[in-house]
């Protein structure tokens, strides 16, 4: 049972567009949400949170938006750069837990 | 570089064996978290320590055992291995300063261990 999903395997964008990630999840006791990139070969790096108690929240080119009700969530790249081009991670926290529950990941491939 | 360190960078290792990955958290955190990804399951949680203790588990084998030293240093060790086992294996650390219920910390990972069991 996958409570955390990522329906797109891959998304491609051109440089300067704005990428879209999506992300749905299943359990209500999230109240954490963080998207994480990785390169091949490193560790997921952390790019931003959201907290549930939030709809929106930005940092630089990145923006990530939660809809409670839809269970869902979304990350927006403005604009997207060649250097962007990664996979993508949704994680979410259960109340009280440290654990991470990731996505599958999406890769972005973001052309010149 | 999120300031977690993991030793070794890779490992090649036969069925049966046993094998000992290390993780040093960012300066400070008292938290570590281990997590395996596989091809075909993706980033998975297995254990977390905080300050030495264990905290909390999630889908980690009888054969899969973790410590968290008094340094704050974490060790993960694998038994009786199998070739299902070859796998990243990464370590992540939280800060958890308050000491009550971890909420909403930020994760932050080394670059893992890649173990390929043959």
């Amino acid at each position: 049972d996958q409570q955390v999903k990522q329906n797109s395997p891959s998304l491609s964008v051109q440089e300067g567009r704005i990428s879209i990630l999506n992300c749905d999840y299943t359990n209500s006791m999230f109240d954490y949400f963080l998207w994480y990139k990785k390169y091949p070969a490193e560790g997921p790096t952390f790019l931003i949170s959201i907290s549930s108690i939030k709809d929106k929240n930005e940092d630089g080119r990145f923006t990530v938006f939660l809809n409670k009700s839809a269970k869902h969530l979304s990350l927006h790249i403005v604009p997207s750069q060649p250097g962007d081009s990664a996979v993508y991670f949704c994680a979410a926290s259960p109340s009280n837990t440290g654990k991470l529950i990731f996505g599958q990941g999406t890769t972005l491939q973001v052309k010149p | 570089d999120s300031g977690v360190t993991q030793t070794p960078k890779h490992l090649i290792t036969a069925t049966g064996q046993r094998v000992t990955l290390r993780c040093s958290p960012r300066s400070g955190d008292l938290s570590v978290y281990w997590y395996q990804q596989s091809l075909d399951q993706g980033l998975q949680f297995l254990i977390q320590y905080y300050n030495g203790e264990e905290r909390a588990k999630g889908n980690i084998l009888e054969r899969f055992s973790a410590q968290q030293f008094p340094d704050l240093h974490s060790e993960l060790n694998l038994s009786s291995l199998e070739l299902g086992d070859s796998a990243l294996y990464f370590c992540a650390s939280s800060a958890s300063l308050s000491g009550g219920p971890i909420y909403q910390e930020t994760q932050y990972f080394g670059p893992g261990t890649r173990l390929l069991v043959l």
